[in-house]
């Protein structure tokens, strides 16, 4: 069966401090790769989207970055975080439409 | 522009009643449609889905109907239990592009006991 983490499951960062948050799928190869952010009182927000290693389209121009250098990994980073930035970010694959999510990292900016 | 939308916030409902959760969309290339559910800090679970030659399907407890013609579609909880309580999320794709999701803001379902 597949399963996807994530970590850290909560970090508290300061404004421009630099951010890499981890998401890796195991059980499945060559998965679509997304990450998504939840901000307060808001739905789910696409950020990145990935159909294959090194490939990677940005959904809104934002201060976050995404890379994928492994078939299973994928990276969100930031080089210096804004307040705005604070959010729940769900990382998430898929092989046909269904999307599953991982367990989301909870990032506060202070 | 939102292209898929979940009106009502919230909803609150009596344990053992229907809970009805709709969705509008406005982009009539979607032809896939998902509900998920949330519970807070935790990554949403996908519930059911429903491709755009049906018009319903059918799991257990959860029901959603898709009207194509009103661009509408629900989901249906009977009996509704209070674990059901979460934010449910509602989301369309084209089957046949890259997969992406557009999701609605969700409904915070409360059932109360």
């Amino acid at each position: 069966s597949q399963t996807i983490h994530q970590w850290p499951a909560t970090l508290v960062q300061p404004v421009g401090s630099p951010l890499s948050l981890e998401c890796t799928v195991e059980g499945t190869s060559n998965p679509n790769l997304y990450w998504y952010r939840q901000a307060a009182g808001r739905g789910l927000q696409l950020l990145f989207y990935s159909v294959g290693i090194g490939q990677i389209s940005s959904e809104v121009p934002q201060n976050l970055s995404a890379s994928r250098p492994q078939d299973r990994q994928f990276i969100l980073s930031s080089k210096k975080l804004l307040l705005s930035d604070s959010g729940f970010y769900l990382c998430a694959w898929s092989r046909v439409s269904e999307q599953f999510f991982g367990p989301g990292t909870r990032l506060t900016v202070l | 522009d939102q292209q898929v939308k979940q009106n009502s916030p919230s909803l609150s409902v009596q344990e053992g009643r229907i809970s009805i959760l709709n969705c509008d969309y406005t982009n009539s290339m979607f032809d896939y449609f998902l509900w998920y559910k949330k519970y807070p800090a935790e990554g949403p679970t996908f519930l059911i889905s429903i491709s755009s030659i049906k018009d319903k399907n059918e799991d257990g407890r959860f029901t959603v109907f898709l009207n194509k013609s009103a661009k509408h579609l629900s989901l249906h909880i009977v009996p509704s239990q209070p674990g059901d309580s979460a934010v449910y999320f509602c989301a369309a794709s084209k089957r046949s592009g890259s997969e992406k999701l557009v999701f609605g803001k969700g409904t915070k379902l409360t059932v109360n006991p």
